[in-house]
C-alpha cells in the first residue's frame, strides 16, 4: 500500500450527516479510482479521475461526489449518509498496464 | 449483471500442496486480468496478471491460466504455504479508455499446516 494515504481509517456517522475521505498518492499517478467493498459483492467501482480536474462514473455513483482538485489528491464526499453507504472503502491509483495501487481503505459505519 | 465470477467463495487447501482459484468472465471485450492478494484490514495488493494475447503467464509460486474460449482463468499456487493465506480477487479490463477494473466476488483461501 506504500503511496497511497487514505484518511480517515475508520468512520462512524449518522444517518444524513456528512463526510469527506482524502486518498492522496505520492506514485505520480494520472489515474485515480474510489471502489466500494461490500461482503460477497468484491470491489465495485464508485467514481473515477484520469487527470487533475477531470471525474467520471463508475458502477455506483449514486449519493456520492467525487473532486480531483490537485493531482495527488482524490476526495469522495457523502453528503447525507444512508446505512445503506455502511461498507470499506478503498482508493486506488493506476499509472499503466492496467495495474492499480490500492490504499489500506476507510471502514463506514451509518447508524 | 456479474461480468466477472468467482464461483467459489472459500478454498481450504493443505500446507505444500497446489492451490487452484478459478474465474470465470462474460464480456468478451475485457483483454487483460490480473489477480489481487488482500489480507484483513489491508488493501487489495497485486499479484499477477494475464494480456489476452496470452495463455500462461508464471511468477515464482504463481502461475495465472487464461482460457480466452472458456472465457475461464485460474491462479495456481504451488507449493501453497500458510502466508498464502487470503482473500483472492480477480479482474478484469477493457484495453482502451481508463483501464477500468471489473472485479470478482473473492475466494477465501485458507492453507492449513
Amino acid at each position: 500500500n506504500a503511496g497511497v494515504t487514505q484518511t480517515p481509517k475508520f468512520r462512524v456517522l449518522k444517518t444524513g450527516q456528512s463526510m469527506t475521505l482524502l486518498c492522496a498518492q505520492d506514485m505520480n499517478h494520472e489515474y485515480m479510482y474510489w471502489y466500494r467493498q461490500d461482503p460477497g459483492m468484491g470491489l465495485r467501482l464508485i467514481h473515477y479521475s484520469v487527470g487533475e480536474g477531470t471525474t467520471a462514473k463508475g458502477e455506483v455513483p449514486d449519493g456520492y461526489n467525487v473532486s480531483r482538485l490537485k493531482k495527488q489528491n482524490f476526495l469522495l464526499g457523502l453528503e447525507s449518509a444512508a446505512p445503506s453507504q455502511t461498507s470499506v472503502y478503498f482508493c486506488a491509483v493506476g499509472g499503466g498496464l492496467y495495474i492499480q495501487y490500492f490504499g489500506a481503505g476507510t471502514r463506514l459505519s451509518v447508524l | 449483471d456479474q461480468q466477472v465470477k468467482q464461483n467459489s467463495p472459500s478454498l481450504s487447501v493443505q500446507e505444500g500442496r497446489i492451490s487452484i482459484l478459478n474465474c470465470d468472465y462474460t464480456n468478451s471485450m475485457f483483454d487483460y486480468f490480473l489477480w489481487y492478494k488482500k489480507y484483513p484490514a489491508e488493501g487489495p495488493t497485486f499479484l499477477i496478471s494475464i494480456s489476452s494475447i496470452k495463455d500462461k503467464n508464471e511468477d515464482g509460486r504463481f502461475t495465472v491460466f487464461l482460457n480466452k474460449s472458456a472465457k475461464h482463468l485460474s491462479l495456481h499456487i504451488v507449493p501453497s504455504q500458510p502466508g498464502d493465506s487470503a482473500v483472492y480477487f480477480c479482474a478484469a479490463s477493457v484495453i482502451q479508455g481508463a483501464q477500468k477494473l471489473v472485479f470478482g466476488q473473492g475466494t477465501r483461501l485458507t492453507i492449513n499446516p
